[in-house]
């Protein structure tokens, strides 16, 4: 049981670049989330997905697109970087309802630097 | 809309010393209120978590949190701090489909 699994852990990106992050979780939950980590600013939601094909914006959605084709898989795409996009992201999952006390599990993070 | 502060961004104290982080929420709906833990480039960790029922809530690795709904409040505490525990710490408050609202954060940093 892998939990939250995230690739690449750490990426350089030119300013203008395209890249797609990869978040899976084997724990068949239904809710996964996009955020970033920025210092002194805690963590924001970017995106969100309450189920298999379905996508919502979150507090910073601007500049990033998702896809939830599979209930394990949770993608976050940055069609053109620019440096302001510099971050740590995180992908995070949980159950829907009190099944699962409302505990997110949290991936081990992706360190973006866009130059 | 709901919110969490932190009211501290840094908080120095000495091994074996007791601590307190504070956090604060304004919510107009029932909350859930959470405690994570990071350590140096690692992910996020469930400390505790506040549903309903005590307000007291005990959790992993000593540390404890009380509710108070008057203050609207959600402080973390241990009674005696170590090295070991040297990490930022972010409260949470529960939002629509599950989201979490997090405060920006309080660095704890345990000298010997």
């Amino acid at each position: 049981n892998a939990g939250v699994t995230q690739t690449p852990k750490f990426r350089v990106l030119k300013t203008g670049q395209s890249m797609t992050l990869l978040c899976a979780q084997d724990m068949n939950h239904e809710y996964m989330y996009w955020y970033r980590q920025d210092p002194g600013m805690g963590l924001r939601l970017i995106h969100y997905s309450v189920g298999e094909g379905t996508t919502a914006k979150g507090e910073v959605p601007d500049g990033y697109n998702v896809s939830r084709l599979k209930k394990q898989n949770f993608l976050l795409g940055l069609e053109s970087a620019a440096p302001s996009q510099t971050s740590v992201y995180f992908c995070a999952s949980n159950t829907r309802g009190l099944a699962g006390s409302y505990e997110q599990y949290f991936g081990p993070g992706t360190r973006l630097t866009v130059t | 809309a709901q919110s969490v502060t932190q009211l501290d961004s840094q908080v120095p104290v000495f091994e074996e010393a007791p601590v307190e982080l504070r956090c604060n929420y304004s919510s107009s709906v029932s909350v859930y209120l959470f405690w994570y833990v990071q350590y140096p480039n690692q992910g996020l960790q469930l400390l505790l978590k506040y549903l309903s029922g005590s307000t007291l809530v005990k959790g992993i690795n000593g540390f404890e949190a009380e509710f108070n709904k008057s203050q609207t409040s959600f402080h973390l505490r241990k009674p005696s701090v170590h090295i070991s525990d040297t990490a930022e710490y972010f409260c949470a408050i529960l939002g629509g489909y599950n989201k979490l609202i997090f405060g920006a954060g309080t660095r704890l940093a345990v000298h010997p």
